[in-house]
């Protein structure tokens, strides 16, 4: 058990749809990284938030957004959804953002969009 | 930009076999390298890490050299086990204006009784 907590683990919906994935990071972690892994595109980074702001940005679509609340949980939000946003999500968090820094990862969120 | 390249999957092997998965990087910088780890049906786990030139990564058995002069950082394993089946990612991550961690593709591996 990684300390990072994902809801829900599972998520249906149909195209056109907006649903929001819930990520806790461990505790004392400060940074919080989204990734979506699909069998075509592999493993690709999203979005990175630190404290509560936005640090980096990776293959994150305009659909797509996210934030970092004050208890330091964040939320992915995606939006107008299509089938090929089928995918894992992941969430990671890592104590601060040095680059050497573990990045713990969480068990992932499967979305199935028919 | 920063990129992680893998060797090709999905690669079977009978247990006790030596275990080697190419990993080569392309970095504007001095990179820290990584090894994670991804069970079937779990996330991401840190496998081993290298902050710097000629470190040695080692954790259950694999090992890992951040080799500078060819940008590599090679898994190597003596004898892997059924329990080392998983998708093997290298990745790196650089601290330029924000820390971002780029993963390679991912390797398959399974080994057989």
């Amino acid at each position: 058990d990684s300390g990072v907590t994902q809801t829900p683990k599972h998520l249906i919906t149909a195209t056109g749809q907006r649903v929001t994935l819930r990520c806790s990071p461990r505790s004392g972690d400060l940074s919080v990284y989204w990734y979506q892994q699909s069998l075509d595109q592999g493993l690709q980074f999203l979005i990175q938030y630190y404290n509560g702001e936005e640090r980096a940005k990776g293959n994150i679509l305009e659909r797509f957004s996210a934030q970092q609340f004050p208890d330091l949980h964040s939320e992915l939000n995606l939006s107008s959804l299509e089938l090929g946003d089928s995918a894992l999500y992941f969430c990671a968090s890592s104590v601060e953002w040095e680059p050497h820094n573990e990045q713990f990862f969480g068990p992932g969120t499967r979305l199935t969009v028919l | 930009g920063d990129s992680v390249t893998q060797m090709e999957g999905p690669v079977t092997l009978s247990e006790e076999a030596f275990l080697t998965i190419n990993c080569t990087y392309t970095a504007t910088g001095y990179p820290s390298l990584f090894w994670y780890v991804q069970y079937p049906g779990e996330g991401l786990q840190l496998l081993l890490k290298a902050t710097k030139a000629d470190d040695k990564g080692s954790n259950k058995g694999f090992e890992a050299t951040y080799r500078k002069e060819t940008t590599s950082f090679h898994l190597e394993k003596g004898s892997v086990q059924v329990s080392d089946s998983a998708v093997y990612f290298c990745a790196l991550s650089e601290k330029t204006s924000y820390d971002k961690v780029i993963f390679g593709p991912g390797t398959s591996l399974s080994v057989i009784p």
